[in-house]
């Protein structure tokens, strides 16, 4: 089945750690997000992908980096240097063409202890 | 991307029809409103979107104002299930170049009661 895939589910790391969090996609998409969500609040975007090796800051990019080497995969790496780093994290792809409805992941519950 | 507006909570008994609103006053001519919803802890599921025409499938139904100032998604029958956080966003469709950025706000949180 076509998907998006994020792993782990559930991720612990001590501070001052940096973590990379894994998102893959075998729909064929071009454009790829990452979001975070704190308890009680929207979706805020962090970066985003329209093509590989391309990406661009959403509007909480400090403190974190992405890379885009393949087509399917978009890791997010959570630095030291995020303050406040604990909360869940989103990837979504959608098309670049046509009507772009966002697919998403089931999400990756970071905790920094 | 258009800014929206959607009350911040409701309720609807189950077996009824959720109708939930949502404001954007400013939207431009080349914006689509899209609605997703968000069961806890899972990533946002996409439902529907619309121009300026009343859309319907399997899951809800869109209606949206001639002057498309503001729509409302339908549940037509609401189940336990349909308990979610719902977010409507509006966005320009493809032959506008750019990036396609997704933008998503609080949402209006819905509580199906048995």
């Amino acid at each position: 089945d076509g998907g998006i895939t994020q792993s782990p589910k559930y991720l612990f790391r001590k501070e001052g750690q940096n973590v990379t969090l894994s998102c893959e996609q075998n729909l064929n998409h071009d454009a790829m997000y990452w979001y975070r969500q704190d308890p009680g609040q929207g979706l805020r975007l962090i970066y985003y992908s329209q093509i590989v090796n391309d990406f661009q800051k959403g509007d909480i990019a400090e403190g974190y980096s992405v890379s885009r080497e393949k087509k399917e995969s978009f890791p997010l790496t959570v630095t030291s240097a995020q303050k406040n780093p604990t909360a869940f994290y989103l990837c979504a792809s959608s098309r670049t063409t046509g009507f772009p409805e966002a697919f998403f992941g089931q999400g990756t519950r970071l905790t920094v202890v | 991307d258009a800014k929206t507006t959607q009350p911040t909570s409701m309720d609807c008994a189950e077996g009824r029809a959720a109708n939930l609103p949502c404001n954007h006053s400013t939207i431009s001519g080349n914006e689509y409103v899209y609605w997703y919803r968000q069961i806890h802890s899972q990533g946002p599921q996409y439902i529907i979107h619309g121009l300026k025409n009343n859309e319907t499938n399997e899951m809800a139904s869109l209606i949206i104002t001639e002057d498309r100032k503001s729509s409302t998604l339908i549940l037509p029958h609401a189940t336990l299930r349909d308990t979610a956080v719902y977010y409507c966003i509006v966005r320009v469709g493809f032959n506008s170049g750019g990036y396609q950025k997704v933008t998503f706000g609080i949402g209006t949180k819905l509580q199906v009661i048995p």
